[in-house]
């Protein structure tokens, strides 16, 4: 159980487009979820925590119009990369608490998508 | 900014412990020790965490000192798949995650 899915895996672009990532919780109805961004050698860094039904708090630094987060179920929560810049590439991870996990602060990881704008 | 400290990089032979140390010196009275990993190009994985009390599960075992001042997470008998960045970081019980650098544990044959 307790199995959280990203889509797609793996994304190449062209600089200037959008690109939508989904990140959705299999087994269990998220309470919140979170999106990380990790570039090559470092450490992940927390861009945003999404609540179902209401907006995302962003982290500072993070531009809320250019990553765009919709958490419209229980379920389900969408990034998307807007007017998308090499700078922009990375490896984009979701994670998610369930209402089992919230009292331990347990996350659900995502497999996580990497994102290529050329 | 993380509140942890860990080394970057350590090594490990198969089948014995493997010993990851931790140091989060300012950490309050009711925030939590977490340990994660991340295999690579995978999403990170939870391990155990801790309060005050040594943890232990099925994975690792967590050792806080009584200051809580410093912990170590122990892979009682590492394997091959063990290999991973292993962060621990320490947070009030439903707060978001701050990873820090962690460390590389490379377990060898």
């Amino acid at each position: 159980g307790a199995v959280v899915s990203q889509h797609p895996s793996w994304v190449i672009c062209k600089s200037g487009t959008s690109v939508k990532i989904e990140c959705r919780s299999l087994d269990f109805q998220a309470t919140t979820m979170f999106w990380y961004r990790q570039f090559p050698k470092q450490s992940l860094m927390l861009m945003a925590t999404s609540n179902e039904g209401s907006k995302a708090t962003y982290e500072q630094g993070v531009e809320k119009d250019k990553f765009l987060i919709n958490h419209a179920s229980l379920t389900l929560s969408t990034l998307t990369v807007t007017s998308a810049h090499p700078e922009d590439s990375s490896f984009y991870i979701c994670s998610a608490l369930s209402w089992a996990s919230l009292a331990n602060n347990e996350q659900f990881f995502g497999p996580g998508t990497r994102l290529t704008v050329l | 900014d993380a509140k942890t400290t860990q080394p970057p990089s350590m090594d490990c032979a198969e089948g014995r412990a493997a010993n990851l140390p931790c140091n989060h010196s300012t950490i309050s009275g009711n925030e939590y020790v977490y340990w994660y990993r991340q295999i690579h190009s995978q999403g990170p994985q939870y391990i155990i965490h801790g309060l005050k009390n040594n943890e232990t599960n099925e994975m690792a075992s967590l050792i806080i000192t009584e200051d809580r001042k410093s912990s170590t997470l122990i892979l009682p008998h590492a394997t091959l798949r063990d290999t991973a960045v292993y962060y621990c970081i320490v947070t009030y019980g439903t707060d978001k995650l701050i990873f820090g650098t962690g460390t590389r544990l490379q377990v060898f044959p």
